[in-house]
């Protein structure tokens, strides 16, 4: 069964430096989603992307966070330069559509440690 | 207030028992999701419903539109349906909300 996948699974990264997330959406899904988890906290939607352009933000995704789709198949999340409180699991998500009938498949996640 | 609700937050059971989870929510939506999160983290979708009722397994997902409520129900629990359950609503911008998830712990 097709599936979303992630890497890296766990990424620990100094305060002030970049990293990029990664995710491969299922083949065919045209849409893709950034999520975020804080330890203990609940699932937060960060942004989501289609047609090579971001559809909708939330208030965390601020100027720091970036994503892009740099070929047809990776999907990233770029944190420019990363604070503490960045310390979270990261999921990625697809769908083929929107609408009623168009589950998300949630990626397995990246734990990102910031210190 | 959380637009989606969630209870119990914890709930223990022994293996065998049957398992409700309820989730409420205060938004309009086109779709509610519950989700699977095991301890290491991932996340798992187990049902998408915007009417009825679906079952998959031991698992039924029913949702009232109505009474906007949803509830998850585990028939015949095992130890390895220990994990977080989460609702989760896509409002009609197709944004998702999530609730705080339910601790499920069974006992052998």
């Amino acid at each position: 069964e097709p599936e979303v996948t992630q890497t890296p699974s766990h990424q620990v990264t100094q305060m002030g430096q970049e990293v990029i997330l990664r995710c491969v959406p299922i083949s065919n899904h045209l849409y893709f989603y950034w999520y975020r988890q804080i330890l203990g906290q609940k699932v937060e939607f960060l942004v989501s992307f289609y047609n090579n352009e971001i559809s909708e933000k939330s208030e965390i995704f601020d100027d720091q966070f970036s994503v892009e789709r740099p070929d047809g198949s990776n999907f990233t999340l770029k944190i420019r330069s990363t604070k503490l409180e960045d310390s979270a699991m990261y999921f990625c998500a697809s769908s083929r559509g929107q609408g009623r009938e168009e589950t998300q498949y949630f990626g397995p996640g990246t734990r990102l440690l910031v210190l | 207030k959380n637009e989606v609700e969630q209870s119990p937050q914890n709930l223990t059971a022994q293996e065998g028992e049957f398992i409700t989870i309820n989730c409420s929510y205060s938004v309009g939506i086109s779709a509610l999701h519950w989700l699977q999160q095991h301890p290491g983290g991932g996340i798992v979708s187990l049902f998408m419903l915007s009417s009825g009722k679906k079952k998959h397994g031991r698992l039924i997902a029913t949702i009232n539109i109505q009474e906007k409520h949803s509830s998850l129900h585990i028939t015949a629990s095992h130890p390895r349906d220990s994990a977080v359950y989460i609702c989760a609503v896509q409002n009609r911008d197709d944004k998702i909300i999530f609730g705080k998830g339910t601790r499920l712990h069974i006992l052998p």
